[in-house]
Parts: structure tokens; sequence; C-alpha cells
């Protein structure tokens, strides 16, 4: 149980192109996903949290025109890197919070992001 | 504000030997702790989760830690290290709350020689 699954896994892109990843949870309702970024031998970075319904929360420093999230379902939360750019590349990874309220996130396996 | 020190960014440990990585967290209450682990290019795996009740936790892949809160630490722990465990692990930390954000360490590089 707890499966958190991300698509793509992969995606190479054109400098200027937006980018949608998603993050589904599959067999468990989540009212509040977040999303990560990872810069390469680096820890994780809280980039938003985002619950079912409304706005995201974004951390200080980032940009949220540039990273659009959408928390439109219990299983479902995407992030959308805007006309992106090559610093923009990096790993992303979403994470969801059973409904429930356990303390507890599960993480999806990552979106690796190549900005040409 | 709640954070996470792992003081040990690289460890190297022979096969069959014994592993302690470090983790030492600054919270007000009482933590959630957590330990992760992450292969290259891969997501996160919960090896092991600390809430409450008996200090020492048993994870998966025969890993354990203890909870001490005198000494702030949440320190990992295995007996004898296999080579697929060679991997970055994440302490991490929630403090509670509605927000319940995680906060990560840096990271441990473990590297197994054989």
């Amino acid at each position: 149980g707890a499966v958190v699954s991300q698509h793509p896994s992969r995606v190479i892109c054109k400098s200027g192109t937006s980018v949608k990843i998603e993050c589904r949870s599959l067999d468990f309702q989540a009212t509040t996903m977040f999303w990560y970024r990872q810069f390469p031998k680096k820890s994780l970075m809280l980039m938003a949290t985002s619950n079912e319904g409304s706005k995201a929360t974004y951390e200080q420093g980032v940009e949220k025109d540039k990273f659009l999230i959408n928390h439109a379902s219990l299983t479902l939360s995407t992030l959308t890197v805007t006309s992106a750019h090559p610093e923009d590349s990096s790993f992303y990874i979403c994470s969801a919070r059973d409904r429930r309220g356990y303390n507890e996130q599960f993480f999806g396996p990552g979106t690796r992001l190549t900005v040409l | 504000a709640q954070s996470v020190t792992q003081p040990d960014i690289h460890i190297t440990v022979s096969e069959g030997a014994s592993l302690e990585l470090r983790c030492n967290y600054s919270y007000g209450a009482t933590p959630y702790l957590f330990w992760y682990v992450q292969s290259p290019g891969q997501g996160l795996q919960l090896l092991l989760k600390y809430f409450s009740g008996d200090t020492l936790v048993q994870g998966i892949k025969g890993f354990e830690a203890e909870f001490k809160r005198s000494q702030s630490s949440f320190n990992l722990r295995k007996p004898s290290v296999h080579w697929s465990d060679a991997a970055e692990y994440f302490c991490a930390v929630v403090g509670g709350g509605t927000a319940s954000k995680l906060t990560f360490g840096t990271g441990t590089r473990l590297q197994v020689t054989l």
C-alpha cells in the first residue's frame, strides 16, 4: 500500500517550453502533496505544499509563476514548469500524505527534467 | 525551526562490517523522525520511522535506529552491511501540526567495499 507514482520519469525539453509532471497517489487519498527539488548530490529542497482544492503554499524563494502547482483531486497533483530554462534542470520528487493525517509522507520515484 | 544534521557526508565500510550513520535533530517538542534511502536516480524509500513508544525502532532491510532524547539523536545502524546497501541515506524530521513539513538532513553517502 501507499504507492505514489510520477509521470514522466524522465523528460527532455527545449528552452522556453513548458513541462507538466504528474504525481498520483495510487491506493490512498492524499489531501496534501509536496513537491521537492533535488540538485545533484544534494538534499531535497521543499518547493511547495499543495492541498486538494486550494492554492499551493510556496516556500520562500520559489517562483510561483514559474512552478505552477495544481491539486485538483485527492489523488492527483501536477507541477508545471513554465518557460523552462537550463537552470530548471533538476530531479523533481513529489510526496503525498494520507488524508487520515498520519505524519508520514510517501514519495514518488522522481522525474528527471533536462532543459536544453 | 526544526533542523537535522548529518555530520558524515561520506562513509565507506567493508561488506559484512557494522554501520552507524549519525543524525542529530533540533526541535522543541517530541519529533517524528525518519530515515530514508535513495539509490542513484531513484526516489526515496522509507527505512524506518519513530513517532513514539519504544525508542529502538526496527526497519526494513535489517536496519534499526535508536531515538535518544537526551542527545537529540536518531542514529541508524546495521550489524552487517551488504554491497547492495550502497546508497544515499537521509534523516528527516517532522515537527507536527497541520503543515507537517519534512526537514531533511544533507544526507550521507554510503560506499561499500567488497
